[in-house]
């Protein structure tokens, strides 16, 4: 049980165009989506953080027009990252969580985005 | 503020030896702490958690964690190293938000090493 899944895993775009990664939970119903981002051999910094049906709480220094993130269900999650540079260039990884779940999240496998 | 210090940033261990990766963590209030692993181009795994029960945290694979109020730590140990143990350990703290919901603040991590 509990299985987040991320799509695509990997995209490669050009610079100035505009990508979408989709997370999913498949077997549970996730109110609470959060968005990381992973540069090599580096942790995870959170991005931003989404319920369903409200707007997402986004860290400080994230740019929330150019990173869009919207929960239009209890399953799905999405980010936009808009007007892509190369600098955004990344490991972007989701995880979930639902009520009562001890703060766990159920991370997905992860999407590598290289814009060129 | 919560944070999370990881001592070593790569450990290396012979086949069959003991495991000890080590956390220290800040916190406020009583803290829920993780241990994560990630293998490459995957996203975290579980490998157990600690919600304020037991001090001493049982996990998959042989690993286990124990809880040291007085020395703020939460470090990772193994008795007897695996080949398939090598990859990259993450430890982690997460805290509820005076807004809702919760934060992780993930530790630097710890790359393992096993030798034949």
């Amino acid at each position: 049980g509990a299985v987040v899944s991320q799509h695509p895993s990997w995209v490669i775009c050009k610079s100035g165009t505009s990508v979408k990664i989709e997370c999913r939970s498949l077997d549970f119903q996730a109110t609470t989506m959060f968005w990381y981002r992973q540069f090599p051999k580096q942790s995870l910094m959170l991005m931003a953080t989404s319920n369903e049906g409200s707007k997402a709480t986004y860290e400080q220094g994230v740019e929330k027009d150019k990173f869009l993130i919207n929960h239009a269900s209890l399953t799905l999650s999405t980010l936009t990252v808009t007007s892509a540079h190369p600098e955004d260039s990344s490991f972007y990884i989701c995880s979930a969580s639902s009520p009562g779940s001890s703060y766990e999240q159920y991370f997905g496998p992860g999407t590598r985005l290289t814009v060129t | 503020a919560q944070s999370v210090t990881q001592l070593g940033s790569h450990v290396s261990v012979s086949e069959g030896a003991l495991v000890l990766l080590r956390c220290n963590y800040s916190s406020s209030v009583p803290p829920y702490l993780f241990w994560y692993v990630q293998y490459p181009n995957q996203g975290l795994q579980l490998l157990l958690k600690y919600t304020s029960a037991a001090t001493l945290v049982k996990g998959i694979n042989g690993f286990e964690a124990e809880f040291k109020k007085s020395e703020t730590s939460f470090h990772l140990t193994k008795p007897s190293a695996h080949m398939s143990d090598a990859a990259e350990y993450f430890c982690a703290v997460s805290q509820r938000r005076n807004t809702g919901g919760f934060k992780t603040i993930f530790g630097a991590g710890t790359r393992l090493f096993v030798k034949a």
